[in-house]
C-alpha cells in the first residue's frame, strides 16, 4: 500500500520561498505522476503542478511561474518550491499520485503552511 | 480554465436516503471527470473516475453518470460514514480543476 507523507516548515514569511517534500513509501516512485495540490481553509482543492517519471512537468499557470517541482528517485521523494509567497498562499498542501496524470488515487494527509510575518 | 460548479452547496439527508449531487462544467470534459470524498482533517479519497468507474474498494452504493458538461454522483442509501464533503474534478484540460464541493450533512 503506497503511502505519502509531506514534510516542511509550517510557517513561511511573505516574499520568501515555501519548500515541501513528499516521501513515497510502500512502492517505487517510478511509473507514476506525482502532484502537489493545495486547499485553502474551507475551500476546494487547487492543483499546483505535477511531475512524471519521464521527467515531464506541468504547472498551473495561475501561479505565474513561481513553482518548481522536482523528483529524487534515489530517495523516493518529490519536492515543491513556491517562490515569493503571500498570505494568499496559506493552505493545506497535499502531495498526490495520479496514474497517467488523470485522477489522484493517492494522497498525503496534508500539511498546513501559513504565510505570515 | 474549466470551471466546475457543484450543486447544491449543502444536502441535508437522513441515513438510508438517496443522495444526488450535481457537477456542471463550463465546457465539455467528455467523460474525464472524477469524484472525491473528504472528511474533516483527512485527505480527499477518490471514489469515481472516468465518470462512472468506482475506484478500488469503493462500495456499490456510489455511482456516477453523465457526459460533456453535466455529471451526477449518486449515493443510493446513505450510511453514517458517507456524511462528508464531495468534490468533482476534471481531467480533460490543463490545469486540472476541482469543484467547490457539496457537503452532505445529517438532517
Amino acid at each position: 500500500q503506497v503511502q505519502l507523507q509531506e514534510s516542511g516548515p509550517g510557517l513561511v514569511k511573505p516574499s520568501e520561498t515555501l519548500s515541501l517534500t513528499c516521501t513515497v513509501a510502500g512502492g517505487p516512485i517510478s511509473n507514476y505522476c506525482w502532484s502537489w495540490i493545495r486547499q485553502p481553509p474551507g475551500k476546494g482543492p487547487d492543483w499546483i503542478a505535477n511531475i512524471c517519471d519521464s521527467g515531464s512537468t506541468d504547472h498551473n499557470p495561475s501561479l505565474e511561474n513561481r513553482v518548481t517541482i522536482s523528483v529524487d528517485t534515489s530517495k523516493n521523494q518529490f519536492s515543491l518550491r513556491l517562490r515569493s509567497v503571500t498570505a494568499a498562499d496559506t493552505a493545506v498542501y497535499h502531495c498526490g499520485g495520479a496514474p497517467n496524470k488523470y485522477y489522484f488515487d493517492h494522497w498525503g494527509q496534508g500539511t498546513l503552511v501559513t504565510v505570515s510575518s | 480554465d474549466i470551471v466546475l460548479t457543484q450543486s447544491p452547496a449543502t444536502l441535508s439527508l437522513s441515513p438510508g436516503e438517496r443522495a444526488t449531487l450535481s457537477c456542471r462544467a463550463s465546457q465539455s470534459v467528455g467523460y474525464c471527470l472524477g469524484w472525491y470524498q473528504q472528511k474533516p482533517g483527512q485527505a480527499p479519497r477518490l471514489l469515481i473516475y472516468e465518470t462512472s468507474n468506482r475506484a478500488t474498494g469503493i462500495p456499490a452504493r456510489f455511482s456516477g453518470s453523465g457526459s460533456g458538461t453535466d455529471f451526477t454522483l449518486t449515493i443510493s442509501s446513505l450510511e453514517p460514514e458517507d456524511f462528508a464533503v464531495y468534490y468533482c474534478q476534471q481531467c480533460s484540460n490543463w490545469p486540472r480543476t476541482f469543484g467547490q464541493g457539496t457537503k452532505v450533512e445529517i438532517k
